[in-house]
Parts: C-alpha cells; structure tokens; sequence
C-alpha cells in the first residue's frame, strides 16, 4: 500500500539551529515526491519536488531509495519558517495524478 | 501557476443538510481533485473531478455523500450531503495543469457540522 509517513507532530528548534523533518514512505513503484508547506492562515503550496533537486528558501530533499526516506533539511533555520509541512507522494492508477499526504509536522522556529 | 478560490470559506451547519462548495480556477487545468482534512489528521483524497463525467472516488467515498460537478476546465462543486458532525472537516480544492504537473490548493472551506 502506498504510505507516507512523518513520524514528528511538531519540532521545535531554535533560529539559527539546524532542521530537519523526516519523511518515509512505503510504495512499490518508482516514486515522485514533494514538500508541501502551509503558513499561518494560508493555503497550502509547494516548497519542492524530488525531480526538481532545487533549493527552496534554504531547504533542500534528497530522495534515498534505499531508505525510502526524503527528508527536508535547512542548515539555519529562520523564525519565518515556521509553518505546517507535508511530505507527499503522487500516486498512480485509478486516480492518476493525486497525491498522498502524510500527517504533518508542525515546525516552530523560536528566536 | 493557478490561483484557486474556494466558497464559502467557512460554515457552520446543522445535521441533515446539505451544502455545496465551489472551486474556482483562474485558468484551465487537466485535473481537479477534493480532499478532506479531519481535525489533527492529513489530507485524504475524496475524489477526483471529471469534466462531463462522473468523479473518480476513492475508497470510502460515495457520490451519494459527496456528489461532484465539474462542467468545464475551470470550475467544480462538491456537495457534503446529509450532514453529521462527522463531517466536520476542512475541505480543499486541488488542481494540476497536466496528470504530472504541479498541484495547486485552494484556501479550503473549514465546515463544522451541529
């Protein structure tokens, strides 16, 4: 079964610390996958996605096959990042394209 | 990018009724999808939106309690219906200008059910 799991509800750090939110998952084909965030009083957006292999606002995500993991790291964390992420997984099949989430790590940057 | 806007925002509701939600998208997108996302739980897909046909739903979604429109690229509903406090829920609109493209959420429409 396809599964997404992040195993914090909430991390705290302090700014300038380094961060970093795990993400593991559980799919029998090849996967793709993102980060997605969502600020106070926002909507959700995506901060990044594997096959992107970008830099977003100082977090980067390598996606380890063998570990089934996709981490999202930040060397220095910053108040503004405070915020909910969801790592997600696309999936494929029967609804093509949607993705599946996991249940959130909620980030809080103390000054 | 696509900017979605969803209405209402918000709505309290009581038991037995009905209500329905619009999603906008501010240009054409292949797919459109609703999710639901429970108090202190993660997204879960409800279904996706077919243009002229009807929804894809996924497991444990019925379109007798969430029946779906979406008559052109731009534009769905979903209908929450014969409501029970179970269905308090934060719901969303997502949209993808191709099956592999970039997911884009609306704001969400936060119901709570009496």
């Amino acid at each position: 079964a396809q599964r997404v799991t992040q195993p914090e509800k909430l991390l705290s750090v302090f700014k300038g610390a380094p961060v970093e939110l795990k993400c593991n998952y559980s799919y029998s084909g090849s996967p793709e996958l993102f980060w997605y965030v969502q600020y106070s009083r926002q909507r959700l957006q995506l901060l990044l996605r594997h096959i992107s292999r970008e830099s977003i606002k100082g977090f980067t995500a390598d996606l380890n096959k063998g570990e089934t993991s996709f981490h999202l790291k930040k060397p220095f964390a910053q108040e503004e990042d405070s915020a909910m992420y969801y790592c997600a997984l696309r999936a494929y099949g029967g609804s093509q394209g949607n993705l599946i989430f996991g249940k959130g790590t909620k980030l809080s940057v103390k000054p | 990018s696509a900017v979605i806007s969803q209405k209402p925002s918000r709505d309290i509701c009581q038991r037995g009724t009905s209500l329905t939600i619009q999603c906008q998208v501010d240009s054409q997108v292949t797919m459109m999808f609703w999710y639901r996302q429970q108090p202190g739980q993660s997204l879960t897909l409800i279904a996706t939106a077919n243009q002229g046909s009807e929804a894809t739903y996924e497991s444990g979604f019925v379109i007798d309690k969430f029946p779906i429109s979406r008559p052109n690229l731009t534009f769905s509903t979903l209908t929450v219906s014969n409501m029970s406090p179970e269905d308090s829920s934060i719901y969303l609109c997502s949209g993808a200008g191709a099956p592999l493209g970039t997911q884009y959420f609306g704001p969400g429409t936060r119901l709570l059910v009496l």
